[in-house]
């Protein structure tokens, strides 16, 4: 039971455009979400997160939306770099705290 | 800040060999998280600890999965007898409210590779 879902395994865009990295949830009891950036061989690092209270959330070049009615959320990256390739998760908060993730997108920018 | 520390980084064993990781958490956080990612997944939560008390442990393969934190503070996840399916990394956290990441303040180890030949 996949209760936070990434459709897209992979991404890529050209540098200096947009990427837009796409997330589902299940359970409308989540009210807090986030978004971690992995490169290979490091663990998962915080980029952004976003409270249901909020519909949008910007930091930067990162800006993350939630729709709660439709229970997606998705991160935009403007403008791309090329190192900002690497797997983003997003994550949903659950029960104790826990963290729920999703699948994982592959981005690759390209020069 | 120092980070969450991991070691080893990458192991291989044969099947039915056991094997253990260990986490030292930043400094101050009272929880502490034990995640498996398998290649093409996201990390799934195997054992959460507050201060040495187990919160969640209902993902844990208790037939040959254990976990320990030691004094509240540096914790071990063992491995035996090892599946060829457990080949994953092995990802440590710890949280504190607030702070730069997030509310709930995680923070995540380098992570340990482990292959199960």
């Amino acid at each position: 039971d996949q209760q936070v879902k990434q459709n897209s395994p992979s991404l890529s865009v050209q540098e200096g455009r947009i990427s837009i990295l796409n997330c589902d949830y299940t359970n409308s009891m989540f009210d807090y979400f986030l978004w971690y950036k992995k490169y290979p061989a490091e663990g998962p690092t915080f980029l952004i997160s976003i409270s249901s209270i909020k519909d949008k959330n910007e930091d930067g070049r990162f800006t993350v939306f939630l729709n709660k009615s439709a229970k997606h959320l998705s991160l935009h990256i403007v403008p791309s770099q090329p190192g900002d390739s690497a797997v983003y998760f997003c994550a949903a908060v659950g029960q104790g705290g826990k963290l729920i993730f999703g699948q994982g997108t592959e981005l690759s920018v390209k020069p | 800040e120092a980070g969450v520390a991991q070691s080893p980084r990458y192991k291989i064993i044969e099947k039915r060999q056991s094997v253990a990781f260990w986490c030292n958490p930043i400094s101050g956080h009272a929880t502490l998280y034990w995640y498996q990612q398998i290649l093409g997944q996201g990390p799934k939560l195997l054992i959460q600890f507050q201060n040495n008390g187990v919160v969640d442990d209902s993902q844990l393969p208790k037939d040959r999965f254990s976990a320990e934190r030691l004094k509240g503070v540096d914790s071990t996840l063992k491995i035996q007898p090892a599946k060829l399916e457990d080949s994953a990394v092995y990802l440590c956290a710890s949280s504190t409210p607030g702070g730069r990441q997030g509310r709930y303040g995680y923070t995540f180890g380098s992570g340990t590779r482990l292959t199960v030949v």
